[in-house]
Order: C-alpha cells, then sequence, then structure tokens
C-alpha cells in the first residue's frame, strides 16, 4: 500500500461545478499536510497547507480527518485554469514530505 | 527576489553516462531538496543538504549523490546512468532544516537513451 494514495483522475468538470477530491495517508504520525498544484512539465507549487481540522482560502477549502487519515480538498465555482494535477503531501515528524501521485483535474467550458 | 533556479532545464544523456545537475536556492534559504519525478507520479524525495551536510537521504541507490556549497547552492550528481532514471529532477529551497515551506525549481528534464 502507499503512504499516500489519491485516485489520479482525471475528473472532468464542467466550469463552475463544486468538486471534491480526497487523499489518504497510511502513517499516523504524520504532522503535517499540503495540497501542491502542478501543471503539466511545471513545477509543483504550494497551494494550501491543512495543519489542524481544515482550512479555506477563498473558492479553496481543505480538511483533515485524523480518525481516518484523510484529507480533502473542495474548489468551488471552478475555473478553466484550475485544471491542473493536485498533489497531496504528508509531512512525517523528522519533517520529511511524503507525496502522492496526484489527482489531475480537467474544467470544460 | 530570485526564485529557485535550477540548471539545465534539459538534457540527454546515454546509458552509463554521468550528469550533474545545478540548484540555487530562493534567496535566504539554507536548505535544499532534491526530488524525483517519473512521469504520472508525485515526486520521490532524494536527500537534503543543510549545513553542507546530508541531513535525510530517500531510498535511492548510491549512485545517486549531492553537495551543497558556503553559499547553500546545491549539485546532484547521478553515475551510471539507467534508462529508469528518466525523468523531472526537482530541486526545493527552504529555511531552517526542511520545516518550512518548499519552494520548487522549474526542473531538469533528463532523457536516458
Amino acid at each position: 500500500r502507499k503512504e499516500v494514495e489519491q485516485d489520479p483522475g482525471p475528473f472532468n468538470v464542467p466550469e463552475g461545478a463544486t468538486v471534491a477530491f480526497n487523499c489518504t495517508y497510511s502513517n499516523s504520525a504524520s504532522q503535517s499536510f499540503f495540497w501542491y498544484r502542478q501543471d503539466c512539465r511545471k513545477e509543483p507549487k504550494l497551494l494550501m497547507s491543512v495543519y489542524s481540522s481544515g482550512n479555506e482560502d477563498g473558492r479553496f477549502t481543505a480538511q483533515l480527518n485524523r480518525a481516518s487519515q484523510y484529507i480533502s480538498l473542495l474548489i468551488r465555482d471552478s475555473k478553466l485554469s484550475d485544471s491542473a494535477t493536485y498533489l497531496c503531501v504528508a509531512q512525517t515528524s523528522n519533517y520529511q514530505l511524503i507525496w502522492g501521485a496526484g489527482t489531475k483535474l480537467i474544467i470544460k467550458p | 527576489d530570485a526564485g529557485v533556479t535550477q540548471s539545465p532545464t534539459h538534457l540527454i544523456k546515454t546509458r552509463g553516462q554521468q550528469v550533474t545537475l545545478r540548484c540555487s536556492p530562493k534567496s535566504g534559504h539554507d536548505t535544499v531538496s532534491w526530488y524525483q519525478q517519473a512521469l504520472g507520479q508525485g515526486p520521490q524525495f532524494i536527500f537534503q543538504y543543510y549545513e553542507e551536510e546530508e541531513r535525510q537521504r530517500g531510498n535511492f541507490p548510491d549512485r545517486f549523490s549531492g553537495h551543497q556549497f558556503p553559499n547553500y547552492s546545491s549539485e546532484l550528481n547521478v553515475n551510471a546512468l539507467l534508462l529508469g532514471d528518466s525523468a523531472l529532477y526537482l530541486c526545493a529551497s527552504s529555511l531552517g532544516g526542511g520545516s518550512g515551506e518548499l519552494f520548487f525549481g522549474e526542473g531538469s528534464r533528463l532523457t536516458v537513451l
């Protein structure tokens, strides 16, 4: 079993819709979690940090469920520019980052 | 304020050759981490350098080695290249030994023929 698992997608979503995807992690000692966005053939860029129960930043909401060991990302009012691969990351107690393989999101006009 | 810069951006090598990739961290950052990202996969941690020493290492063979210089820039060396080493190599910088936010360079895309 992979340490961080994500549905690879692609998720094909019409513009303006709400989309959510989950990420599960196996290491219960993981301290912090992040969502990164990666455009095709580009470097990952930090989208959101998830330190406690969750947080919200504009159209984006991230939630953490420690009991079930998953985090989620919700995108409201999706834009064409939201099309990208979303990478889930778990940080261990020694600050090492464990990455999921990413979920591909395609927003269609 | 310069971000993380990597060189070269693209390179092609043949099996058995050696390659050196370079990274300059974001201004003010002292920690450099290297990742390998194969197509369709998430980044895989190779190692991290802080205070010119390798602090952590992922599950990569000894063919992968690195170095950090006094100005915090870093090199990744890969010897005896294999076809499976073809990937995007990402450098990420942070402050304070890796607990802070990572900033990535655009990567070096290595193709091994």
